[in-house]
């Protein structure tokens, strides 16, 4: 079975602290992909970033980075120079493709609070 | 503007009543699929379709039903056969042999 484990509930930071979430998956598919997701207060979950099974590179965007280690089964988000509008809770999924359909199975979310 | 959109955004009824939530796309995607969240917890399947007329039983159906009459359409019910509906409720859809699912804003149910 397919599993996602983000380990840390919850996280406080202080405005410009670097922090990395932790995401480790389980799964014996050898295509799959992942996902990171952010649940604003608002409720609504916001794409951040795919990355398929065969796609190990490192990716940076803007002051968001990801690190997919196939060898430890972790796709790891980090915050570099976190702000306040960073708060927000944090998902790890990770898609089972089964016949088209791509059902996601996510992680329990991590609970990020940025203080000014 | 295209998106998903889920209504109403907060939803209270009474112990053993039906109740059915909304959620419309206008991105064209084939599937749609329906979430359940509870507090500190991920996100579970309920039920998914990828065509018209056509659905699935995702990890936890019991007590909620679904239809896809329309593509752009996929309504849940909750049913008084659910033990415990009070939750957050969101819905998402994508193209087939597109991974990225996109989601709606959500409804949250309370059932008093």
């Amino acid at each position: 079975a397919q599993k996602v484990t983000q380990a840390q509930t919850e996280i406080s930071v202080v405005e410009k602290e670097d922090v990395t979430l932790d995401c480790v998956y389980e799964t014996r598919d050898t295509t799959y992909y992942l996902f990171w997701y952010k649940q604003p207060p608002s409720g609504e979950l916001v794409f951040l970033i795919r990355r398929n099974s065969f796609d190990e590179q490192n990716e940076i965007s803007g002051r968001y980075s990801w690190n997919f280690q196939k060898s430890t089964s972790s796709f790891n988000f980090t915050i570099t120079a976190s702000q306040v509008v960073d708060s927000a809770v944090y998902f790890c999924a990770l898609s089972e493709a089964q016949g088209g359909s791509e059902k996601l199975v996510f992680g329990k979310g991590m609970k990020l609070t940025v203080n000014p | 503007d295209g998106g998903i959109t889920q209504s109403p955004k907060y939803l209270f009824r009474k112990e053993g009543q039906n109740v059915t939530l909304s959620c419309e796309q206008n991105l064209n995607h084939d599937a749609m699929y329906w979430y359940r969240q509870d507090p500190g917890q991920g996100l579970r399947l309920i039920y998914y379709s990828q065509i018209v007329n056509d659905f699935q039983k995702g990890d936890i159906a019991e007590g909620y039903s679904v239809s896809r009459e329309k593509k752009e359409s996929f309504p849940l019910t909750v049913t008084s056969a659910q033990k415990n509906p009070t939750a957050f409720y969101l819905c998402a859809s994508n193209d087939l042999g597109a991974d990225t699912q996109y989601f709606g804003p959500g409804t949250r149910l309370t059932v008093l």
